[in-house]
């Protein structure tokens, strides 16, 4: 089946510890997107990449960082410099140029700082 | 800036109810609204969309009522069910071009109680 795949599903970060999402697809679609969700905030853009090697910022970047140096990966990085880190984080993807344009989100990873 | 305004924040129905959730956006170059569902834990799932020339489509018992005019879109779930409870986005978009991003609304919590 094709799909999407984010790890851990669970994550514990000690303060000023640098962790790593990651994010798999295997759709081979062109973009893939990192969002981040808060109770009461909807979904709010990190990162996104429309093709390998290239990626722009989002409305929220600061405190993260991303690579895409494979078409099916996309992980995303959570630093020491983003204070409030403990959100729900939500990996999509999008195949560019099929005409509508819904994303393929994966199940998430639950990021939790101790 | 918040570009899609959803509302209610949550809402509670019973079994066999018409909920009905609203989003308005700002920029009228947006040209694709898809709703989608998350369940406790999971990533959001597409469930119908809607491009703007066309004022309703229907999928099941889910449709999408559109207001160009007054930049308004609504989602409407006939004969809810208790397994319809989940937190519903509104999303919209520019398609065509570079740099393609949903911007999401900031969710309704539906309840159906049975």
């Amino acid at each position: 089946d094709g799909g999407i795949t984010q790890s851990p599903k669970y994550l514990f970060r000690k303060e000023g510890q640098n962790v790593t999402l990651s994010c798999e697809q295997n759709l081979n679609h062109d973009a893939m997107y990192w969002y981040r969700q808060d109770p009461g905030q909807g979904l709010r853009l990190i990162y996104y990449s429309q093709i390998v090697n290239d990626f722009q910022k989002g409305d929220i970047a600061e405190g993260y960082s991303v690579s895409r140096e494979k078409k099916e990966s996309f992980p995303l990085t959570v630093t020491s410099a983003q204070k409030n880190p403990t959100a729900f984080y939500l990996c999509a993807s999008l195949q560019q140029g099929a005409g509508m344009g819904g994303y393929t989100f994966g199940s998430g990873t639950r990021l939790t700082v101790v | 800036q918040q570009q899609v305004k959803q509302s209610p924040q949550s809402l509670i129905v019973q079994k066999g109810g018409i909920p009905i959730i609203n989003c308005a956006y700002e920029n009228t170059a947006f040209d694709y609204f898809p709703w989608y569902q998350q369940f406790p834990g999971k990533g959001p799932a597409l469930l119908i969309a809607i491009r703007p020339d066309v004022s309703e489509k229907k999928e099941g018992r889910f449709t999408i009522s559109f207001n160009k005019s007054a930049k308004q879109f609504s989602l409407h779930i006939m004969d809810s069910q208790p397994g319809d409870s989940a937190t519903y986005f509104c999303a919209a978009s520019k398609t065509g071009g570079s740099n393609y991003k949903l911007t999401f609304g900031k969710g309704t919590l539906l309840t159906v109680n049975p």
